[in-house]
């Protein structure tokens, strides 16, 4: 168990519909980074948040958005979701309260399958 | 800007040789270097990390990564492959990116590594 948990891990939808994905970072890491890997195109960093704002932006489509909560979690929502969405989603947590580096760790993911 | 590159996409080693999968990177800072490893349907699990300090680095598993600044290059190795090492390797360059708590990662596009019993 990393300490950074998503959820849910395996996630089937039609096209059209909309998902959320939830992460909870690492006891402690202030910020979380949203990434997609795809058979095509690799790993593709998508958001990333720290301490509840928005600090950095991807290839994050514009149906797609996501929002860090008070407590630190964070949410991805995927809308109009299309077939080529179909992917595995991780998320990622760095920094603990201190500002130190601490180095990033990778949840488990989320993979998204649109039918 | 900074960039990586996996010199290669697949490697092959029979069980017990040694494995080197090769990375070299660009960055206008200093980086933070890392390997991560996935298995097939899992995540991403950290091997070890540069962070400018030792420039060898041992990581889990076995597998170490010697940190060159001359030639741009992190290159992972482990002394002997055991079937278990088949994944996919990640190599991944981070720089501070517009204000604290905010770091850039590049990621390589990976290599397969592949085990022969």
């Amino acid at each position: 168990d990393s300490g950074v948990t998503q959820t849910p891990k395996h996630l089937i939808t039609a096209t059209g519909q909309r998902v959320t994905l939830r992460c909870s970072p690492r006891s402690g890491d202030l910020s979380v980074y949203w990434y997609q890997q795809s058979l095509d195109q690799g790993l593709q960093f998508l958001i990333q948040y720290y301490n509840g704002e928005e600090r950095a932006k991807g290839n994050i489509l514009e149906r797609f958005s996501a929002q860090q909560f008070p407590d630190l979690h964070s949410e991805l929502n995927l809308s109009s979701l299309e077939l080529g969405d179909s992917a595995l989603y991780f998320c990622a947590s760095s920094v603990d309260k201190e500002g130190r580096f601490v180095g990033y760790t990778f949840g488990s993911g989320t993979r998204l399958t649109v039918v | 800007a900074q960039s990586v590159t996996q010199l290669d996409s697949h490697v092959s080693v029979s069980e017990g040789t040694p494995v080197l999968l090769r990375c070299n990177y660009s960055s206008s800072y200093s980086p933070s270097l890392f390997w991560y490893v996935q298995h097939p349907n899992k995540g991403l699990q950290l091997l070890l990390k540069y962070t400018s300090a030792a420039t060898l680095v041992k990581g889990i598993n076995g597998f170490e990564a010697e940190f060159k600044k001359s030639e741009t290059s992190f290159h992972l190795t482990k002394p002997s492959a055991h079937m278990s090492d088949a994944a996919e390797y990640f190599c991944v360059v981070s720089v501070p990116y517009s204000g604290a708590g905010s770091y850039q990662l590049t990621f390589g596009k990976g290599t397969k590594l592949s085990v022969i019993p």
